[in-house]
């Protein structure tokens, strides 16, 4: 059983560069979701998709993040001019259902 | 968005103890999950859990949906169990999660 999986695991860039991370979510399942943790909070929503369609933003995407699942399969999330508070975690889950499994994280790190 | 309440926001254990953690919705959710979140920051599922009960072994989970709250049970804690715990809701596709409840199991 393959679960979520993200690629880097961590990151660390220098301010006003761009990153990009990828998400494979768990095989079928067409609901792919991006989530951000900062220290000592929960998961905030960012962006959903259902097959390859972005159907919901969060206002926390702001211009210089873009989401993309060209096929319906993996995803990618791109950060545009890096600033020092996307500094983060960011989750991605999948789910078939309503149940949503979560991946490992990408940490990522501005200086 | 719906406000997710969890309580206690810390709690230390000594091993072999039983603990309920709780969490109040603002609003009817649709659906309700529970996690474990380990030291590397991976959510483990513990239960999907919209309504009614389930149990899992040493865990198990109560939600109320007319009453807007959940609770989870961990009887005889080991240390292994430490770690922050969330629970998440939604009435639409986004999780709306709490803060947390840290929990420290001392040997």
């Amino acid at each position: 059983d393959t679960g979520v999986s993200q690629d880097p695991r961590h990151k660390i860039t220098k301010r006003g560069q761009n990153v990009t991370f990828r998400c494979d979510p768990i095989s079928e399942h067409n609901r792919l979701y991006w989530y951000r943790q900062t220290l000592g909070q929960g998961p905030e929503f960012l962006t959903y998709f259902q097959n390859e369609a972005q159907l919901e933003k969060s206002r926390l995407l702001s211009d210089r993040f873009s989401a993309e699942r060209p096929k319906g399969s993996f995803s990618t999330l791109e950060i545009q001019r890096t600033e020092q508070g996307d500094s983060a975690m960011y989750l991605c889950a999948s789910s078939h259902d309503n149940e949503q499994f979560f991946g490992p994280g990408t940490r990522l790190t501005v200086l | 968005g719906i406000q997710v309440e969890q309580s206690p926001p810390d709690l230390i254990l000594q091993e072999g103890a039983n603990s309920t953690l709780r969490c109040n919705f603002s609003d009817s959710v649709n659906n309700l999950q529970w996690f474990h979140q380990n030291p590397w920051g991976q959510l483990i599922n513990l239960f999907y859990i919209p309504s009614g009960t389930k149990q899992n072994g040493r865990l198990s989970a109560t939600t109320v949906a007319t009453e807007r709250y959940s609770l989870l049970y961990i009887s005889s804690s080991q240390t292994t169990d430490s770690g922050v715990y969330f629970c998440a809701g939604n009435s639409g596709y986004a999780l709306n999660f709490g803060k947390g409840t840290s929990l420290l199991v001392t040997p």
